[in-house]
């Protein structure tokens, strides 16, 4: 009964450098999204995709690029990373428009 | 577009206190509105929703929110808190229209501090 899962954890990275961050789902659904988490801020679209295949833009996608090549999987990328990216990220999936299931978090450093 | 407002950064309260954490809402057309819990060191997990009918919603373990058209609000409550309560709180929306995807828009949090 994994749910949603996001690999890795933690990561610290140095200004410059790339990464991926994979986030997957063993419920089927449909629609995926990854969030960042700052102080007072809330969290905050950054992309999503409606299904396998598709991908569109959230509320502050500069910076990122995501991809969605099986239903069960979605990638965020970060090609080259900044201190304002440090943040949480969280992915989310849903099979509706009335409920979204949270995985535990990515916690990025950009030093 | 819509936007969420949590009113308070944070709350303070002993034990077995009530609570209320506000939220206010702007949107011009209808909405789904949701709170959700984050314990520390964890994911979001649903706390409770108002999607239609009765604006008086409960979760298992004894928080109610009631939605409230005319203020645009959806507070939260509990009569008596617990240590374990001890989270950070998010208010959220998304419009019911399109597709069936949930985009939620959030507010900044409440953290919930409850003291013995």
């Amino acid at each position: 009964n994994a749910g949603v899962t996001q690999t890795p954890k933690f990561r610290v990275l140095k200004t410059g450098q790339s990464m991926t961050l994979l986030c997957a789902q063993d419920m089927n659904h449909e629609y995926m999204y990854w969030y960042r988490q700052d102080p007072g801020m809330g969290l905050r679209l950054i992309h999503y995709s409606v299904g396998e295949g598709t991908t569109a833009k959230g509320e502050v996608p500069d910076g990122y690029n995501v991809s969605r090549l099986k239903k069960q999987n979605f990638l965020l990328g970060l090609e080259s990373a900044a201190p304002s990216q440090t943040s949480v990220y969280f992915c989310a999936s849903s099979r509706t428009n009335t409920e979204a299931f949270f995985g535990q978090g990515t916690r990025l450093t950009v030093v | 577009a819509q936007s969420v407002t949590q009113l308070d950064s944070q709350v303070p309260v002993f034990e077995e206190a009530p609570v209320e954490l506000r939220c206010n809402y702007s949107s011009s057309v209808s909405v789904y509105l949701f709170w959700y819990v984050q314990y520390p060191n964890q994911g979001l997990q649903l706390l409770l929703k108002y999607l239609s009918g009765s604006t008086l919603v409960e979760s298992i373990n004894g928080f109610e929110a009631e939605f409230n058209k005319s203020q645009t609000s959806f507070h939260l409550r509990k009569p008596s808190v617990h240590i374990s309560d001890t989270a950070e709180y998010f208010c959220a929306v998304s419009d019911p229209r399109g597709s069936g995807y949930n985009k939620l828009i959030f507010g900044a949090g409440t953290r919930l501090a409850v003291h013995p």
